[in-house]
């Protein structure tokens, strides 16, 4: 099992500039979720999706959109890029959003993808 | 006030020590929580789920306080490769929240 993999690793873009980034996922979990990590302010959740073809908002959703046409995929776009937007971003996944057994909602992270936006 | 709060370190210890996170979180009826752990440049990982009753898993001892609303973890005989940062972690409205971690520094 690869767990969850994220594509690409590393990105520079310029402000305007469009990019999407992809999430995938082998564990057949129904729940995805896109994350940014910056300096002093933790894990920032920005999208996250309770099954395939479904996508809610987050804390930080401004700027980004998702969608999640197949199951083990979720993606991650930037329509026009900023320099706030530079950040490390996080794909995770979880069998459930609720604590309905032990380890459901426990998520799995990809390695990230560190985006810079000139 | 934020969700989960953590004391942002670094704790500096050195090899062998013991050392203790403390970790306060605001939601009175969040049902699970967890420890993950974060080396530098990496994505978080799971350490241990921390339970009602407490557990253990090795050298680490999570332990739940829900009157208090925190959550301990607990490094016993520190190992250079515990050199991280850890992040508490909250179901909150069903779904996770992380605390901004705390960093831990273990030297020779």
């Amino acid at each position: 099992n690869a767990g969850v993999t994220q594509t690409p690793k590393f990105r520079v873009l310029k402000t305007g500039q469009s990019m999407t980034l992809l999430c995938a996922q082998d564990m057949n979990h129904e729940y995805m979720y896109w994350y940014r990590q910056d300096p002093g302010m933790g894990l920032r959740l920005i999208h996250y999706s309770v099954g395939e073809g479904t996508t809610a908002k987050g804390e930080v959703p401004d700027g980004y959109n998702v969608s999640r046409l197949k199951k083990q995929n979720f993606l991650l776009g930037l329509e026009s890029a900023a320099p706030s937007q530079t950040s490390v971003y996080f794909c995770a996944s979880s069998y459930s959003s609720a604590s309905v057994g032990r380890g459901a909602d426990t998520q799995y992270f990809g390695p990230g993808t560190r985006l810079t936006v000139l | 006030r934020k969700e989960v709060e953590q004391d942002p370190g670094p704790f500096n210890v050195p090899e062998g020590a013991t050392v203790a996170f403390n970790c306060t979180y605001s939601n009175s009826a969040s049902q699970s929580f967890f420890w993950y752990r974060q080396d530098c440049r990496k994505e978080p990982k799971l350490l241990m789920s921390v339970y009602s009753s407490g557990n253990e898993d090795g050298r680490f001892t999570a332990q739940l306080n829900r009157a208090s609303q925190y959550i301990s973890l607990l490094i016993r005989d520190s190992k250079l490769s515990d050199s991280a940062t850890y992040l508490c972690v909250v179901n909150s409205f069903q779904k996770l929240v992380f605390g901004t971690g705390t960093r831990l520094l273990v030297s020779p």
